[in-house]
């Protein structure tokens, strides 16, 4: 079974500061592997995805994240955090490389960005 | 395109009453689902469509019915609501054809259940 572990339910950091959020997942199958971020009061948008290709994927708002196999990893990293990336980040899998399929979601990790 | 829409934003229901969390989508997708979102437990799948007319259940179904008569609409029905039902509703869409690992979200439905 599919599983995501996302480690730190908060993580705080200063404006500038390296953001780095980790997620471990668990799949018998290549996985296709996204972050989603959301921002109070409203719904999910997509960060970045991996699904086949380089393992370093580039995504929204200068974020990227790294497939690493050998260590079923998925960290999400940022190099200067902003004021404005302080939301709530979700990590998730598919296993199935078709449509009609739902995401596992890890728990969240809520990020906060001091001045 | 308005993308995934989701009615009403907020509703506030009594233990036993029932009501119907509308999504809609424009985008021609194919699968849509539903979520519950509640603090600390990420995203839980409840149903899911992978067309008109085929549903299925999810991690966490009991207590919901839905139904797909049409490719744009996916209603959530909550025939008699508990408090355990207090949560954040999101509804989602993919395609089956362009992009079809990438889900689309609403913005939510919030009920809260005396």
């Amino acid at each position: 079974a599919q599983s995501v572990t996302q480690l730190g339910s908060h993580v705080s950091v200063s404006e500038g500061a390296l953001v780095l959020l980790r997620c471990n997942y668990s799949s018998s199958v290549p996985p296709y592997l996204f972050w989603y971020v959301q921002y109070p009061n409203q719904g999910l948008q997509l960060l970045l995805k991996y699904t086949t290709g380089a393992t370093l994927v580039k995504g929204i708002n200068g974020f990227e994240a790294e497939f690493k196999k050998s260590e079923t990893s998925f960290h999400l990293t940022k190099p200067s955090a902003h004021m404005s990336d302080a939301a709530e980040y979700f990590c998730a899998v598919s296993d199935r490389h078709q449509a009609g399929t739902a995401l596992i979601f890890g728990k969240g990790t809520t990020l906060s960005v001091s001045s | 395109n308005a993308g995934v829409t989701q009615t009403p934003k907020f509703q506030v229901l009594k233990t036993g009453q029932s009501m119907t969390l509308q999504c809609a989508q424009d985008m021609n997708h194919e699968y849509m689902s539903w979520y519950r979102q509640d603090p600390g437990m990420g995203l839980r799948l409840i149903h899911y469509s992978v067309g008109a007319g085929i549903t299925d259940q999810g991690e966490v179904p009991n207590g919901y019915n839905v139904s797909r008569s049409t490719t744009e609409d996916f209603p959530l029905r909550l025939l008699s609501a508990a408090p355990s039902q207090t949560s954040v509703y999101f509804c989602a869409s993919s395609s089956t054809i362009a992009d079809q690992e990438t889900q689309y979200f609403g913005p939510g439905t919030r009920l809260l259940v005396l």
